[in-house]
């Protein structure tokens, strides 16, 4: 109930593309989905968050398109960049729990020249 | 954004010996913190919640006598891991919510890579 399943655990992308990468989540009390960019050695950064009431919300070059009825919410990097290289977690928690997250196991990401 | 900070971020001890790890709120008073465990390509895994004031809340199988928390101030927790032994080597980092307990937003700190010799 508690797990939040993400896909692919690693994913090459040449330098323009668009980086795709999704998470699937079971319990439905979840209603706070955070992205986290986590470089070497480093602690995560948030990168971006989305709630279930709304289906997708740009930043930048990061979107998150949010299914609630499929509860799948994925991350869309478009332009990739080398710099963006970095292994990404999905999260999610819920309120009332003082923000404690639920990670995905995390993709590495590697955009190439 | 607000800034959480680890200290040290890297430490070598012995097999046996204690470490001390503190986590700061650098610019946020933050009456809940967490600590994770993250093993090489692996998720960060939730070690326990960081609770001001009164005890820290484990998650299932983490040993509450070999790694204490305590949540000296609205600033600071720290955590200790008692006898180590070279399988507790790994990337140790906390976060905190901003604006309070009830935040959804969370800030990382740094990691605190530790090697047990």
């Amino acid at each position: 109930q508690q797990q939040v399943k993400q896909s692919p655990q690693s994913l090459i992308v040449q330098k323009g593309g668009i980086s795709i990468i999704n998470c699937a989540y079971e319990n439905t009390a979840f209603d706070y989905f955070p992205w986290y960019q986590q470089f070497p050695g480093k602690g995560p950064a948030l990168l971006i968050a989305i709630r279930p009431d709304v289906s997708e919300k740009k930043e930048g070059r990061f979107t998150i398109s949010f299914n609630k009825s499929a509860k799948q919410f994925s991350l869309h990097i478009m332009d990739s960049q080398p710099g963006d290289s970095a292994t990404y977690f999905c999260a999610a928690s819920m309120t009332g729990t003082a923000s404690k997250l639920t990670f995905g196991t995390g993709t590495r990401l590697q955009v190439t020249l | 954004g607000a800034v959480v900070s680890q200290h040290p971020s890297w430490v070598i001890c012995k097999s046996g010996t204690s470490v001390k790890i503190e986590c700061r709120s650098l610019d946020f008073q933050a009456t809940t913190m967490f600590w994770y465990r993250q093993f090489p390509k692996q998720s960060l895994m939730l070690m326990a919640t960081s609770n001001e004031g009164s005890k820290a809340t484990y998650e299932q199988g983490v040993e509450k006598d070999k790694f204490l928390i305590n949540h000296a101030s609205l600033t600071l927790s720290t955590l200790t891991v008692t006898s180590a032994h070279p399988e507790d080597s790994s990337f140790y980092i906390c976060s905190a919510p901003s604006g309070g307990g009830w935040s959804e937003t969370q800030y990382f700190g740094p990691g605190t890579r530790l090697l047990v010799l």
